[in-house]
């Protein structure tokens, strides 16, 4: 069973403001992910970090940026928010290049 | 072009009935592929992977069949039950070098069961 977690689970919010997704997991895991999906679609890859004071952009062009200040911490954020953000937001972590645990997801509404 | 995807968006089975979710991709390059099952509201959850020097695993009622030759993988569900009803996606390791470091994930197939 995966240790990943992924706060808020729901998150509604107005144009403008400011948002920080949360991401942890308890598995020592170098390699951590952040993924865009819209409901029953594919994954893209927004960021990835190979480790602490490393991030990567993924292959999606994104406006939100990542920080990796402690191994286990990988959140996500958006400065100001707008309606095209609307989507749902999964974490994930590896240790290496292959298998990738999957946080529950944080989906988010931009009214 | 695509490095991944599924023949089919949907596939409608009967309970109990075996099930075959297929997917094709195109780095021949890729040495490790894995099956996810996703259900409404939740992250994908890893099923069964496979590595290229393989043609076949078995877990428990799954089945993963690589062929090489073609750059297909599909996944087989025996005796498909309710909870199997979810979205399940492929995803290949292709070599680094190519962009962003990590899988590449299809598109998806949703699996409806009937009653």
């Amino acid at each position: 069973e995966a240790d990943i977690y992924q706060t808020p689970r729901y998150l509604v919010i107005g144009t403008g403001k400011k948002i920080t997704l949360e991401c942890s997991q308890t598995m020592g895991h170098d390699k951590m992910y952040w993924y865009q999906q819209d409901p029953g679609m594919e994954l893209h890859l927004i960021h990835y970090s190979y480790g602490v004071n490393s991030t990567e952009k993924g292959d999606l062009s994104s406006e939100s940026t990542v920080s990796r200040i402690r191994t286990e911490h990988f959140p996500l954020t958006l400065e100001s928010a707008r309606p095209s953000h609307t989507s749902q937001y999964l974490c994930a972590s590896s240790r290496n290049r292959d298998t990738q645990y999957f946080g529950p997801g944080t989906r988010l509404t931009v009214l | 072009g695509e490095s991944v995807g599924l023949h089919l968006p949907t596939l409608s089975v009967q309970e109990g009935d075996n099930s075959i979710i297929n997917c094709a991709y195109s780095n021949s390059a890729s040495d490790y592929f894995i099956w996810y099952k996703q259900e409404s509201g939740k992250g994908p959850q890893f099923i069964i992977d496979i590595r290229s020097n393989m043609d076949k695993r078995q877990g428990q009622r799954v089945t993963v069949l690589l062929n090489k030759t073609v750059k297909h993988l599909s996944l087989q569900i025996a005796a498909t039950q309710p909870g199997d009803s979810a979205v399940y996606f492929c995803a290949e390791n292709p070599p680094i070098g190519g962009g962003a470091d990590g899988l590449t994930f299809g598109k998806g197939t949703h699996l409806i069961i009937q009653p």
